[in-house]
């Protein structure tokens, strides 16, 4: 099996742009989609990210997704970065089983 | 639209078995896609539990398949969840899921929180 590597944090201020990496171990991460969660403090994760690229309904173009397979890594970027941004974001894809696999989650504090 | 609701014990006893279910309403839980259980322990990332699609096929994570059943209810209208040798370890948040495709959770529940202590 793999494992998608998240860095623990990040933080930006306030209309910049921040880019949050999910590396995957083993595999390649083109070969099966991401998806990207928010969960807010007290809250059920929401997609803001699915099939790498791929935006739900009622989720501003401010959040998009990509694939680099030079580094066999996603990456969600937010850019024009507001305070309500400020959450944990996790991505998650899935095996050969069909079973999902989620990254270890990264807190994103907009200062 | 679709709308999900866990319930059961918030509290279970060291090797007893966790029991869960998710009500489902606004769609015909037999007619199609997959319906699954994430869970979250306290201060911490999310971990897959597993999927079952409306036909009953079940995807469980390896690393808790011998504990883990998962099954759907359609008379009822709800999907559950049992977890059984519980130990301290499986306290945590769960959520109950939807899933149109099954790698990509379209809708979580309000979770809810199961503490294994005696």
């Amino acid at each position: 099996n793999f494992m998608l590597t998240q860095p623990h944090s990040v933080s930006e201020s306030p209309g910049k742009t921040v880019t949050i990496s999910c590396t995957r171990s083993s595999g390649s991460i083109a070969s099966n989609y991401v998806q990207w969660y928010q969960q807010r403090p007290g809250s059920s994760p929401t997609t803001v990210i699915y099939e790498d690229n791929q935006r739900p309904s009622g989720v501003p173009d401010r959040f998009s997704g990509s694939i680099d397979s030079s580094s066999n890594s996603a990456s969600l970027t937010i850019s024009g970065l507001k305070t309500e941004d400020e959450a944990d974001y996790y991505c998650q894809s899935y095996d050969s089983s069909n079973h999902g696999v989620f990254g270890g989650g990264t807190k994103l504090t907009v200062l | 639209q679709v709308q999900l609701q866990e319930s059961g014990p918030g509290l279970v006893k060291p090797s007893e078995t966790l029991s869960l279910t998710c009500a489902v309403s606004g769609y015909s839980i037999g007619s199609d896609y997959y319906w699954g259980w994430i869970r979250q322990p306290p201060g911490k990332g999310l971990e897959w539990i597993g999927s079952i699609y409306h036909s009953g096929s079940t995807y469980y994570n390896p690393s808790l398949k011998s504990r883990v059943t998962i099954s759907v209810d359609t008379s009822k209208s709800q999907f559950s969840l049992k977890l059984s040798s519980v130990t301290a370890a499986d306290t945590a948040v769960y959520y109950c899921a939807w899933l149109r495709r099954f790698y990509h959770v379209d809708l979580w529940g309000k979770g809810t929180t199961v503490i294994v202590s005696s």
